[in-house]
């Protein structure tokens, strides 16, 4: 079963533009933890972020941030005043109590067009 | 500044060939995993280890083998190299109740 959902194939929007992407995640578990990444036309696996289930702030740095609601079970990430930069694929990830190993959704390609 | 390295970047392979990965971190990380890439598939989990000479099998673990020697070092064997296992491969460090990394990435193409 689908543990992690994103739902959004992909994005795409004007630079200077918000974006938001969306991240819905099935767990049983009460401690779990929540990933961001971001992949790059290059190809490498940037970690952008790690939430705990007990820690329910949301989280910005810089023009990223991340609304976390346990009651829709989702973890979302919004990038403000897009750049041509962000162009990625963005995944999110679950890791369960059990060995730690994360289970990624599929990805949003986002796409910046100045 | 935290490392997860991949020995190779690119890798061609004959088919038949044992081929070794090797991925190293400092982070001093008990759990490390082995990922492979393929467009419309996603991630998917190959294995991984929580700890030195353990290892546990993921979603699709045919065809490879692992060895933790030593905690910093994970490697991934593919024990006969075939066509369908041509794809980037992605090692991972940490994860569980720390920050997870990982390495650079290797795309292996088996002809």
């Amino acid at each position: 079963a689908q543990k992690v959902t994103q739902a959004q194939t992909e994005i795409s929007v004007v630079e200077k533009e918000d974006v938001t992407l969306d991240c819905v995640y099935e767990t049983r578990d009460t401690t779990y933890y929540l990933f961001w990444y971001k992949q790059p036309p290059s190809g490498e696996l940037v970690f952008l972020i790690r939430r705990n289930s007990f820690d329910e702030q949301n989280e910005i740095s810089g023009r990223y941030s991340w609304n976390f609601q346990k009651s829709t079970s989702s973890f979302n990430f919004t990038i403000t005043a897009s750049q041509v930069v962000d162009s990625a694929v963005y995944f999110c990830a679950l890791s369960e109590s059990s060995w730690g190993k994360l289970q990624f959704g599929a990805g949003t390609q986002v796409v910046v067009t100045p | 500044d935290v490392k997860v390295t991949q020995s190779s970047r690119y890798l061609v392979k004959r088919t038949g060939e044992k081929v070794f990965l090797e991925c190293v971190q400092d982070m001093d990380h008990e759990n490390m995993f082995w990922y492979r890439q393929d467009p419309g598939l996603g991630l998917r989990l190959i294995y991984f280890s929580y700890d030195v000479k353990m290892k546990e099998k993921g979603d699709i673990p045919e065809g490879y083998s692992v060895s933790r020697e030593k905690k910093e070092r994970f490697s991934l064997i593919l024990e006969s190299a075939s066509t369908n296992q041509t794809s980037m491969y992605l090692c991972l460090s940490g994860g569980r109740g720390t920050e997870a990394f990982f390495g650079q990435g290797t795309r292996l193409t088996v002809v």
